[in-house]
């Protein structure tokens, strides 16, 4: 398996566009985390799928982020519309059944709102 | 909320130097994960720690898992620059959440 992969590495766009990142989980996972990384506020857990289901929501800073899970092989987080305070590292990660089983990382979307 | 603390935030030392970060919570943990970042990279697991009191090593890494599980700790032995990164806990459960992270600097 080629691990999480996540598009694009990078991107840039305008105070006020839709951004829309992408996410491939490891074949069979069964957990599926979205975080977001900043200086400030460290890696914020954002929402989590268990299933395809998303089970909390409770991180997702507010009605300009939303995230699905349409099948086990694809996620999206989309923000709509998006702003500077935005910018920050957004990274998904997959996780097998089991509540000790080891989180694996994607590489990360680096998202620059201007 | 459990809240996850850790200590220190930013640590330079000279290779070969030990040291000791920690992470504290505000309640018991489940279990608790450490992870290491590298600079435009996604984190990687070290270990899991579940058992009160348990200790674990990897090579020259040490990780205690307090009595109460309200803690842990890492120490590193003789570190080296390829020891560089930002080091990070986790309470896991269904969900993971993290600490803010050590960022650790060896210089040779």
């Amino acid at each position: 398996d080629a691990g999480v992969i996540q598009s694009p590495r990078h991107e840039v766009t305008e105070m006020g566009q839709e951004v829309t990142l992408r996410c491939k989980p490891i074949s069979g996972h069964d957990y599926l985390f979205w975080y977001r990384q900043t200086m400030m506020r460290g890696l914020e857990l954002l929402i989590y799928f268990n299933n395809n289901v998303p089970i909390d929501d409770s991180g997702m800073p507010e009605d300009r982020f939303s995230a699905k899970m349409p099948n086990a092989s694809f996620s999206t987080l989309k923000i709509q519309p998006s702003e500077p305070r935005d910018s920050a590292v957004y990274f998904c990660a997959s996780r097998d059944r089991g509540l000790n089983t080891e989180a694996f990382f994607g590489q990360g979307t680096r998202l620059t709102v201007v | 909320t459990q809240l996850l603390e850790q200590s220190p935030q930013f640590l330079s030392i000279q290779e070969g130097e030990n040291l000791t970060v920690y992470c504290n919570s505000s309640s018991v943990f489940s279990s608790l994960q450490w992870y290491r970042q590298e600079p435009g990279e996604g984190p990687v697991l070290l270990v899991t720690v579940v058992t009160g009191g348990e200790v674990k090593k990897l090579k020259r890494l040490t990780f205690q898992f307090g009595d109460a599980r309200k803690d842990s700790s890492l120490h590193i032995t003789a570190a080296q620059p390829g020891d560089t990164g930002l080091y990070l806990c986790a309470q896991v459960d269904n969900d993971m959440r993290f600490g803010a992270g050590t960022r650790l600097t060896v210089k040779p």
